[in-house]
């Protein structure tokens, strides 16, 4: 059975760091792995999709890699920000009909 | 942002009601998905749709019951609601096009059984 964590739970920074957020997987057939960002009370917002075959995705500040061999990913923030606050998810297709497993999250908090 | 529409937002209810909620999607997706986030629990799949009138249990089923009659709708019905049902419930979808998988989230129904 696919399962998703993620280190570390919580996160506090100061704005302008470089930060690591860590999610490991235990079974390596995955074809992708998305990540989300989750503001309180709000919904969740895709933020990268890495596909098994790349190893890693930029977006703006963001650059999301993936290891499949080794069960890993990483998203990496550059110059954090007050408004990077948020929780951060990372989601594994299992089971066929891209049926997502969920980490449990890193509660990042940025401040000034 | 992807056209997904969940409603009502809030609702609170009685125990032992019947509750339905609604996901709209103007993507035209084939795969739909009703998950509920609940603290220490995480993100949980409860029931996902492959195709119009095609739909399945995921992990946490029990009490649950969904209902595709077309590609943009998909209803979750709790047929007599308990306090254990009280969540955060969010309808996703995503295409069935292997190179492009990447699934999104409506807001998010708050659901309180009292």
């Amino acid at each position: 059975k696919q399962e998703v964590t993620q280190i570390p739970a919580a996160l506090s920074v100061p704005e302008g760091e470089n930060l690591v957020l860590n999610c490991s997987f235990t079974d390596s057939a995955i074809y992708n792995l998305q990540w989300f960002r989750q503001d309180p009370g709000k919904g969740l917002t895709s933020l990268l999709l890495i596909q098994s075959s790349q190893r890693e995705q930029t977006s703006g500040r963001l650059n999301a890699s993936l290891d499949k061999s080794s069960g890993r990913s990483t998203l990496y923030i550059a110059a954090s920000q007050p408004g990077d606050s948020a929780t951060y998810l990372c989601a594994v297709p299992s089971g066929g009909y891209n049926k997502l497993i969920f980490g449990a999250g890193t509660r990042l908090a940025v401040h000034p | 942002d992807a056209g997904i529409t969940q409603s009502p937002r809030h609702k609170v209810t009685e125990t032992g009601t019947p509750v339905t909620l609604r996901c709209h999607q103007t993507e035209n997706h084939r795969y739909m998905y009703w998950y509920r986030q609940d603290p220490g629990h995480g993100l949980r799949l409860i029931h996902y749709s492959y195709g119009v009138k095609d739909t399945d249990k995921g992990e946490v089923s029990d009490g649950y019951s969904v209902s595709r009659s077309k590609t943009e709708d998909f209803l979750l019905t709790l047929e007599s609601a308990t306090s254990s049902q009280t969540s955060v419930y969010f309808c996703a979808i995503s295409s069935e096009d292997r190179g492009n998988t990447e699934a999104f989230f409506g807001q998010g129904t708050r659901l309180t059984v009292v």
